[in-house]
């Protein structure tokens, strides 16, 4: 079994400034690691993943996140955030074998302050 | 174009009625699941369905929830006697291999009155 921790469950940021969003997992076996964005009255959109290789993975809207297994996180950085980065950000994790189901985090509400 | 449709997007019904939400993938997912998400908490495993068949389910899917592909197309949710709790967004989502990310489509919002 897996589980994620994001400690930050509210992180505001001023525009153009950077930002890091926390993601922690635990799990006894090899996992993939996924974050997605949830912007107001809409679904889930994968915003990046990593599978294997490079550690550090790019996704859309400018993100990127590094893989980092001896701390078991998965943190997600912006260098300069948006106004339209508004929006809740959800890691999640699932074993690497089988048809496995996610794992979410409980989320964290990103707040672009102008 | 998204990986999948959701409908509908919003359903009220009262408590104790059936309810089924629908969810139509494009045609190359192998992998179905659906989700949920209470107001203000985490997203939750409901149920994963492959080669139609359950593949797991959560001790939150009971003898309540069901799944079906009816027709090879449209992934079905059903709840059979609502309760209040059962009051939350509901997701649908749709993988081609088990190593490929899971879309998700946009939700249905349940409300039980």
């Amino acid at each position: 079994a897996q589980s994620v921790t994001q400690l930050d469950s509210q992180v505001p940021v001023f525009e153009e400034a950077p930002v890091e969003l926390r993601c922690n997992y635990s799990s006894s076996v090899s996992v993939y690691l996924f974050w997605y964005v949830q912007y107001p009255n809409q679904g889930l959109q994968l915003l990046l993943k990593y599978l294997s290789g490079s550690t550090l993975v790019k996704g859309i809207n400018g993100f990127e996140a590094e893989f980092n297994k001896s701390q078991t996180s998965f943190h997600l950085r912006k260098p300069s955030v948006h106004i339209s980065d508004t929006a809740e950000y959800f890691c999640a994790v699932k074993g690497n074998f089988g048809n496995e189901k996610l794992t979410f985090g409980t989320g964290t509400r990103l707040t672009i302050i102008p | 174009e998204p990986e999948v449709t959701q409908t509908p997007s919003h359903q009220v019904t009262q408590m104790g009625q059936e309810v089924i939400l629908r969810c139509v993938p494009i045609s190359n997912h192998l992998y179905f699941y659906w989700y949920r998400q209470i107001l203000g908490q985490k997203v939750e495993f409901l149920v994963s369905f492959y080669n139609n068949e359950i593949s797991e389910k959560s001790e939150i899917f009971d003898d309540q929830f069901s799944v079906e592909r009816p027709d090879g197309s449209n992934f079905t949710l059903k709840i059979r006697s609502t309760k209040l709790e059962d009051s939350a967004m509901y997701f649908c989502a749709v993988g081609a291999e088990v190593n490929q990310p899971q879309h998700f489509g946009d939700g249905t919002r349940l409300s039980i009155l």
